[in-house]
Order: C-alpha cells, then structure tokens, then sequence
C-alpha cells in the first residue's frame, strides 16, 4: 500500500524555522516526482513546492520562494520542507503528495496524499 | 501565474441529482487540469486526471470534460458520499495552481 506519513509540525514564532519530513512506503519512491501542498484553516488548497524524482529539479511557488527549501533523500524514503523566516501566512496544513507518473517534475497529477501536519505561527 | 476560476463557489443538491462544476484557465493549459474531492479534516483525494481521464477506484459517475480553456466535473448522479469540496488543478506549468473550490452540500 502506497503511504505518505508527515511529521515535524508544531508551533513556533514569527521568524522561526521548522523543518517537516514525509516518510514514504510502498512504492519506489525514487521514480517519482513529490510536491508540498499547504491549506490555510477554512481556506483552499495552495501549492507550495515540487522536487524531481531525483533532486535536481526544485520549483516553489511565490508566496514562498528563497524562504522554504525542499529536498529528499532517496536512500531513507523521505521527502523534507525546510520552512525559515516563517510568517503568520504560512500557518496551515502542509501535506505531502506523490505525482501520478514515474520520471521527472513534468505535468503529473498527485494521485497519493500523506495526512497532514499543522504548522501554525504565532507570537 | 495561470489563474484558475471554480464556479459555483457552493451549491446545494439532492440524492440523484446531477451536478457539474466549471473551471476555467486564465490561459491555455492543454489538457492538463485535474479535479480533487476533499472531505472536512481529511487528505484530498484524485478523481479525474489530464481533464478526463478516470483515476483507478473512482466510481464511474464522476466524468471530466473539456472545451479550450474550460473544464468540467460532472457527477452523474449524486451520492451521499459525493458531499464534499471539489478543487481543480492545473500542471500545465509551475507554480501549479487550484481553483478556489466548490462545496457540494445536501438540500
């Protein structure tokens, strides 16, 4: 069974750091491209970052770019966001998803979704 | 940044009724727009992938479609289970965007 397990969330200050991991079973995972999705409470869902299936390719999106840093280690299974110089705006659910076609980051749905880690920001 | 526009925002609906939800793309986007079925406190879940293709378990009600730059989820005849929020997402290109969501509620 494909699964995505997130971990590392939790509460901290404006301005603060906080890496989240997302531990990944059941399939090969470094075949796959990943992606971080994050969803504000009561808001819409907002792409955050994605990452080839080997590393060499990184993409964010604005909201978020030269602050967080995505990467994976593909001999432990795990896809990691580093999150710094944190804001009350990045407080949310940051979930994990798998892209739907072996290869590189190219136009792949994301057919698989780990639970949720709440990151929340505030003094 | 392509910007993608869900109408209706909300909507409510009986048991068998049919529903389509409309997404459109500030830009061409082939076809690579996707449609997600999230229920309160839970993961989203892949229906519909590349506009129209049907994602592996997913109940044959649920159909996409497209035209140009608008896109459609339609589910044939609405289940109890179907009540939920339906968000579309483009790949075309990055930053990946969704659209602001649908909510399907019980009349």
């Amino acid at each position: 069974e494909v699964q995505l397990l997130e971990s590392g969330g939790g509460f901290v200050q404006p301005g603060g750091s906080l890496r989240l991991s997302c531990a990944a079973s059941g399939f090969i995972f470094n075949s796959y491209a990943m992606n971080w999705v994050r969803q504000a409470p009561g808001k819409g869902l907002e792409w955050v970052s994605g990452i080839s299936d080997t590393g060499a390719g990184k993409y964010y999106g604005d909201s978020v770019k030269g602050r967080f840093t995505i990467s994976r280690d593909n001999s432990k299974n795990t896809l990691y966001l580093q999150m710094d110089s944190l804001r009350a705006e990045d407080t949310a659910v940051y979930y994990c998803a798998k892209g739907s076609v072996r290869g590189i980051f190219v136009t792949e749905a994301f057919d698989t979704w780990g639970q949720g880690s709440l990151v929340t920001v505030s003094s | 940044d392509i910007q993608m526009t869900q109408s209706p925002s909300s909507l409510s609906a009986s048991v068998g009724d049919r529903v389509t939800i409309t997404c459109r793309a500030s830009q061409s986007i082939s076809i690579y727009l996707n449609w997600y079925q999230q229920k309160p406190g839970k993961a989203p879940k892949l229906l519909i992938y590349t506009a129209s293709s049907l994602q592996s378990g997913v109940p044959s009600r649920f159909s996409g479609g497209a035209s140009g730059t608008d896109f459609t989820l339609t589910i044939s005849s609405l289940q109890p289970e179907d009540f939920a929020t339906y968000y579309c997402q483009q790949t075309y290109t990055t930053p990946r965007t969704f659209g602001q969501g649908t909510k399907v509620e019980i009349k």
